[in-house]
């Protein structure tokens, strides 16, 4: 079965500072997908960013960028100038590419943003 | 566009009661899933529908759970004899079936067994 970690159940960071979050996981799939899931407190999920696991380049949204290493099996994400509507809990999450592609979620990481 | 819809947004019951939630997925979308989320963790899959065919439950999914898609359209999710481990958030997403589409999720329904 496949896992995903989410080492920092906290961070905070400057507003207009960059922060990154950190992503592992476990799988012995060649094709899946890879998810950055937001959600603000008591809205529902909202989806950040998603990631091939085929494509070698990072997927990139606006503020928005994750550094992907397939080998490494890290999936991190980079917020560059970070806003103070940013802060929320922060999911990653894996997809296989076959069956029911149910999304397996790591623990969070709650984001604070410092005025 | 209307987004997923869940009803009610909360749900405060007595343990033992029965208690069933709704949800409308977005018109075009054909795979209906479910999630539950307890405080302070991340969302684990429950269930998950193509159209109207069921096609496969977690074992977090005990028989006192039951989700039906009778037409392919809504879904419905009942707890029967709730305990208070049922407390939870629980969280209804859609998708299309073609490629990396990404899951949509409603703002969810929150259990309280009292």
């Amino acid at each position: 079965a496949q896992t995903v970690t989410q080492s920092q159940p906290e961070m905070s960071v400057q507003e207009a500072e960059t922060v990154t979050l950190s992503c592992t996981y476990d799988t012995s799939e060649s094709d899946y997908y890879l998810f950055w899931y937001k959600q603000p407190p008591s809205r529902q999920m909202i989806l950040v960013i998603r990631q091939e696991a085929y494509k070698q380049q990072n997927a990139t949204e606006n503020r928005f960028s994750v550094n992907f290493q397939k080998a490494a099996k890290s999936f991190s994400l980079k917020i560059s100038d970070s806003q103070l509507g940013d802060a929320a809990m922060y999911f990653c999450a894996y997809r296989s590419a076959e069956g029911a592609q149910k999304l397996v979620f790591g623990q969070g990481t709650r984001l604070t943003i410092n005025p | 566009d209307t987004g997923v819809s869940q009803n009610p947004r909360h749900k405060i019951t007595k343990r033992g009661q029965n208690v069933t939630f709704r949800c409308d997925p977005i018109s075009e979308h054909n795979r209906l899933y479910w999630y539950r989320q307890t405080l302070g963790q991340g969302p684990e899959f429950l269930t998950y529908f193509q159209n109207e065919a069921q096609l496969e439950k977690s074992r977090l999914l005990s028989d006192r759970f039951s989700a039906e898609r009778p037409k392919g359209s809504f879904s419905t999710l009942e707890i029967q004899r709730t305990e208070q481990g049922d407390s939870a958030m629980y969280l209804c997403a859609s998708s299309l079936t073609t490629g990396n589409q990404p899951q949509h999720f409603g703002d969810g329904t929150r259990l309280s067994i009292l």
